[in-house]
C-alpha cells in the first residue's frame, strides 16, 4: 500500500503561501492524491485531490511532481482559521475492488499573526 | 443544515457496557463509513457501507458492529465497551461509492471514554 511521509510541523505568517509538502514515493499509476485539513476537535475537511495535473479550488492549489512521487498543497494567502493539522493520503485499492484512505499523522500547520 | 449528524457528543461508559453511536446524513449519500482516531495514529477504518444493506469491514473492525438499513442511517455498535476503546469516532459519508474517498464529510465527532 502507498504511504505518504509529511513534515510532523510548519509555520506560516499570516497573509503568506503555505506550501506544505509530501512524499508518495510508492504510489502506483491509478491512485489519487487527496489532502484533507482538521481543525482542532473538529472532523476532517476535504480540500483538494488530483492524480497527475494540478489542480485549483477556491480552498488550495495541488501541484503532482511529474514523476508523482510527491506532492505539495499551496494555500495562496494563509489566515489564521488555516491552523490545522492537514494530511496527505493516497487512495489504496483493496482486494475487493472497494477503496479505503490511509491516514498518517499529517503536517501540524500554524499559521502566525 | 445539511451534513453528518453523531450523536452522542461525549461518552462515559463501563467496561463490558454496550452502546450505539449514532450517525446520520441528509445528503443521499451512498458511501457511509467510521473511523476512530486515537493519539499519535491517524485516523482508522471501522467499518463502511457502500450502500443500503451492504457493509464490510475496514482495519479495526474487531469489538463493533454496525447496520445499514436506510441511505441515511449508519449506526456503530459497541458490543462490550474495553478501556481499549477509548478514542473519538467520527462517521463519513460520500456521494459515490465507485470512488467514496472524494469528497467525504465528516461528522463532528463523538468522544467516548472507556472506564
Amino acid at each position: 500500500d502507498a504511504k505518504t511521509t509529511q513534515p510532523t510541523s510548519m509555520d506560516c505568517a499570516e497573509g503568506r503561501a503555505a506550501n506544505l509538502p509530501c512524499n508518495h514515493s510508492t504510489i502506483s499509476g491509478n491512485e489519487y492524491v487527496y489532502w484533507y485539513r482538521q481543525i482542532h476537535s473538529q472532523g476532517p475537511q476535504y480540500i483538494i485531490h488530483g492524480l497527475k495535473n494540478n489542480e485549483t479550488n477556491e480552498m488550495a492549489s495541488l501541484i503532482i511532481t511529474e514523476d508523482r512521487k510527491s506532492s505539495t498543497l499551496i494555500l495562496p494567502h494563509a489566515t489564521l482559521r488555516d491552523t490545522a493539522v492537514y494530511y496527505c493520503i493516497v487512495r489504496v485499492l483493496n482486494a475487493g475492488n472497494n477503496r479505503k484512505l490511509i491516514w498518517g499523522l499529517g503536517t501540524s500547520l500554524a499559521v502566525n499573526p | 443544515n445539511a451534513g453528518v449528524t453523531q450523536t452522542p457528543k461525549f461518552q462515559v461508559l463501563k467496561t463490558g457496557q454496550s452502546m450505539t453511536l449514532q450517525c446520520a446524513q441528509d445528503m443521499n449519500h451512498e458511501y457511509m463509513s467510521w473511523y476512530r482516531q486515537d493519539p499519535g495514529m491517524g485516523l482508522r477504518l471501522i467499518h463502511y457501507s457502500v450502500g443500503a444493506g451492504i457493509t464490510d469491514q475496514g482495519e479495526v473492525p474487531n469489538g463493533y458492529n454496525v447496520s445499514r438499513s436506510t441511505t441515511e442511517d449508519f449506526p456503530l455498535r459497541l458490543l462490550s465497551a474495553a478501556p481499549s476503546q477509548t478514542s473519538v469516532y467520527f462517521c463519513a459519508s460520500s456521494y459515490a461509492s465507485s470512488d467514496p474517498s472524494v469528497g467525504y464529510t465528516f461528522g463532528s465527532g463523538t468522544r467516548l471514554t472507556v472506564v
